[in-house]
């Protein structure tokens, strides 16, 4: 089955720069890279995802990179904000249930 | 916003107890899952469903069940709970369509068993 992994487990930042998390996937049927936000008390959200006949996405200061080849995607945010402090979650899938990494827990410091 | 909705939101229960989590979307989607969450935050599949009548195990091995008897209700039930269930679980839905879709979540429920 799929094994995603994630790094790094903990992130922080200073406000206004940038974030970097990557992820690696291991099964090469997967076609679906999506990347979730989760604030405290809440359930994990949508940010931005990514389907394997694309290299990149860009959605205003969040973007995700593929590359299918090395099996590894990436989100970067651009001029972190401290509103972005939360726990993020990368997935991948092959019309199969997500399978999730787990987890970078992101700081950003005013 | 998701239309997906978790009952209750937090629940502290007696050991042995049978219990039932709550979960109820009004997006019309086919698939649905629970995930549990360790407080080291990952999520593990632990059971899920592509409609009506069907349940499949996840990845992770669950002393509960599942049923789908509507299309719109997944709850999940522990027959009798020990301190080892206290989790968090979020239950989660998607579209049954070519390919995969966006998985919408609950805001789960946070339970522990004393």
């Amino acid at each position: 089955g799929e094994n995603v992994e994630q790094h790094p487990s903990t992130l922080s930042v200073q406000e206004g720069d940038s974030a970097v998390i990557k992820c690696t996937y291991s099964d090469s049927a997967s076609n679906y890279f999506p990347w979730y936000k989760q604030e405290l008390g809440k359930g994990p959200q949508l940010i931005i995802d990514i389907r394997s006949n694309v290299g990149e996405k860009k959605d205003q200061r969040i973007a995700v990179t593929l590359n299918k080849t090395a099996k590894h995607f990436s989100l970067h945010i651009t001029e972190t904000q401290p509103e972005d402090s939360a726990v993020y979650f990368c997935a991948a899938s092959g019309n199969t249930p997500l399978v999730f990494g787990k987890g970078t827990r992101l700081s950003v410091i005013a | 916003e998701a239309d997906i909705y978790q009952t209750p939101r937090y629940l502290v229960i007696g050991t042995g107890k049978k219990i039932t989590l709550e979960c109820s979307q009004t997006m019309g989607h086919d698939k649905m899952y629970w995930y549990q969450q360790d407080p080291g935050m990952e999520l593990h599949l632990i059971h899920y469903s592509y409609g009506v009548n069907s349940t499949e195990k996840g990845d992770l091995s669950s002393e509960s069940t599942v049923s789908r008897i509507r299309t719109e209700h997944f709850p999940l039930t522990l027959e009798s709970a020990r301190p080892s269930h206290t989790s968090q679980y979020l239950c989660a839905s998607s579209e049954l369509g070519a390919g995969v879709t966006e998985a919408f979540f609950g805001q789960g429920t946070r339970l522990t068993v004393v």
